[in-house]
C-alpha cells in the first residue's frame, strides 16, 4: 500500500487553465503539506495542514488554493495556471508536532508542465 | 530557521564508505540534525536524525561534532541505489515536522 498518493503522476496543460493535483495518506497521520520543486531542484513548502485547518500558508500566489476535506486528503487547486507554475508539486503528511523523529512522509510528486 | 552548508556534489565507490558534511554555524541548542535523501523521481525519503548524541540505524550513521557546528552522514556500503541527493536539514523542536530543503548534496556511486 503506498503511504501518501498524488494523483496525477503528471499533468500538461496550457496557461490560463485550472488544475487540481490530489493527495492521500493512510498512515493516521493528522499534519499535511505541499512542497514546490522548482526546475533548479529547491523543494520549498507551500502550505500545512492539521485536521483540515490551515496551519503554514507560505507567500504563494492567491491563485493557489489547498483544500482539506479531512485529515487524510490534501488537495491542491491551481487558477490560471502561468508558466511559472511548472513544477513538481510533492504532498507530504506527518504527525503534528513531529511524532518522535519529526519525520515527513512523501510523496512521489506530481509534475506540472505548463505550455 | 538556520542554514546548513554542503557540498554540491560528491563521487564514491560502490561498497566503499562515503562520509557527507554539513556545516551547520548557527544551530540553536533546541534544532535537530536531520538528513533526507531524494532518489531520482522520487519524493524525499528519511535518513536519520539526531540532537546530540551520533545516531545509528539501519540505512546510516549521524555523527554530530561535540560543538553541534557540525555533522556527518556515513553510509557505510555504498551501493548503486544509494545514489541521490542528501539533504542536511535543521529542524526546530518547536517547528513540528516544518522542513526547509537546502540545496543538498548530489551524491554519485561508481561501480
Amino acid at each position: 500500500d503506498t503511504a501518501v498518493s498524488q494523483t496525477p503522476k503528471y499533468l500538461v496543460t496550457q496557461m490560463g487553465n485550472d488544475k487540481s493535483i490530489k493527495c492521500e495518506q493512510n498512515l493516521g497521520h493528522d499534519t499535511m503539506y505541499w512542497y514546490k520543486q522548482d526546475s533548479k531542484k529547491f523543494l520549498k513548502i507551500m502550505f500545512s495542514y492539521n485536521n483540515k485547518e490551515l496551519i503554514i500558508n507560505e507567500t504563494v500566489p492567491n491563485r493557489f488554493s489547498p483544500k482539506s476535506p479531512d485529515k487524510a486528503h490534501l488537495n491542491l487547486h491551481i487558477n490560471s495556471l502561468e508558466l511559472g507554475d511548472s513544477a513538481v508539486y510533492f504532498c507530504a503528511s506527518s504527525l503534528r508536532g513531529g511524532g518522535d523523529t519529526g519525520e515527513l512522509f512523501f510523496g512521489e510528486g506530481s509534475r506540472l508542465t505548463v505550455l | 530557521d538556520a542554514k546548513t552548508t554542503q557540498p554540491n556534489s560528491m563521487e564514491s565507490n560502490e561498497e566503499e564508505p562515503v562520509h557527507l558534511p554539513c556545516n551547520h554555524s548557527t544551530i540553536s541548542g533546541t534544532d535537530y540534525i536531520h538528513w533526507y535523501r531524494q532518489l531520482p523521481s522520487q519524493g524525499p525519503e528519511y535518513v536519520i536524525h539526531g540532537l546530540t548524541s551520533n545516531v545509528n540505524n539501519r540505512m546510516a550513521s549521524l555523527a554530530i561534532a561535540e560543538d553541534r557546528k557540525s555533522s556527518t552522514l556515513i553510509l557505510h556500503r555504498a551501493t548503486l541505489r544509494d545514489a541521490a541527493v542528501y539533504y542536511c536539514i535543521l529542524r526546530m523542536k518547536t517547528s513540528g515536522s516544518r522542513l526547509t530543503f537546502g540545496e543538498g548534496t548530489q551524491l554519485t556511486v561508481n561501480p
